[in-house]
């Protein structure tokens, strides 16, 4: 079955540094999307991203963060100058259509960013 | 916010039936999804609802009360590899995006 493939599985930085998180969604999927889950938190919609560009984001998603599909494969989330609170679990995750029975959102493993 | 209530822990025995109820505000939904979460795992897809009633799907069925704001997951023949958070979330608010709860962790003992 297709899945969604993360790289890194960790990440750990300095804080103020910036970091790259890439993703690589279905090959078939239009829409993608960034959650975070804080650890021992829920998880967070951060953005939404069709047709590229942003379709909708979350009021974490401030001017820190940028997403990107540099290609036709690639989708990453970039953060610059990491914060002690961005440490957690990043996920993507894509979708053939808008959320629903037949366009389930599908998940990756996720990047466990740790800011030192 | 979408106001999204579910219990924080649930225990039951293995081969018992367990239901985990979900609550949410009503305004402006689009939806109601349960995925499951095994820990430091991604969210697996379960359920979707958008119409009132039951949705079955093997082991495991979702019911919906658009009225009432109300969901529950039904989990049969528990096995003890449903140990795991199972997190409702729903879209709304104008937007199909799912918004997730805390999710329920579950608990399954021999």
């Amino acid at each position: 079955e297709p899945e969604v493939t993360q790289t890194p599985s960790h990440q750990v930085t300095q804080m103020g540094q910036e970091v790259i998180l890439r993703c690589v969604p279905i090959s078939n999927h239009l829409y993608f999307y960034w959650y975070r889950q804080i650890l021992g938190q829920k998880v967070e919609f951060l953005v939404s991203f069709y047709n590229n560009e942003i379709s909708e984001k979350s009021e974490i998603f401030d001017d820190q963060f940028s997403v990107e599909r540099p290609d036709g494969s690639n989708f990453t989330l970039k953060i610059r100058s990491t914060k002690l609170e961005d440490s957690a679990m990043y996920f993507c995750a894509s979708s053939d259509n808008r959320p629903s029975y037949n366009s389930p959102l599908h998940f990756g493993n996720g990047t466990r960013l740790t800011v030192t | 916010g979408q106001n999204i209530d579910q219990p924080t822990e649930m225990t039951a025995t293995e081969g018992a039936i367990v239901q985990i109820n979900c609550t949410y505000q009503t305004s402006g939904f689009n939806g109601l999804f349960w995925y499951q979460q095994h820990a430091g795992e991604a969210p697996t897809f379960l359920s979707y609802n958008v119409l009132d009633g039951l949705e079955e799907k093997g082991r495991f069925s979702s019911f919906l009360s658009r009225s009432k704001g109300y969901s529950y997951l039904l989990l049969k023949e528990l096995q003890m590899k449903d140990s795991a958070s199972y997190l409702c979330a729903r879209g709304g608010g104008g937007s199909y995006i799912p918004t997730f709860g805390r999710g329920t962790s579950l608990i399954v003992h021999p």
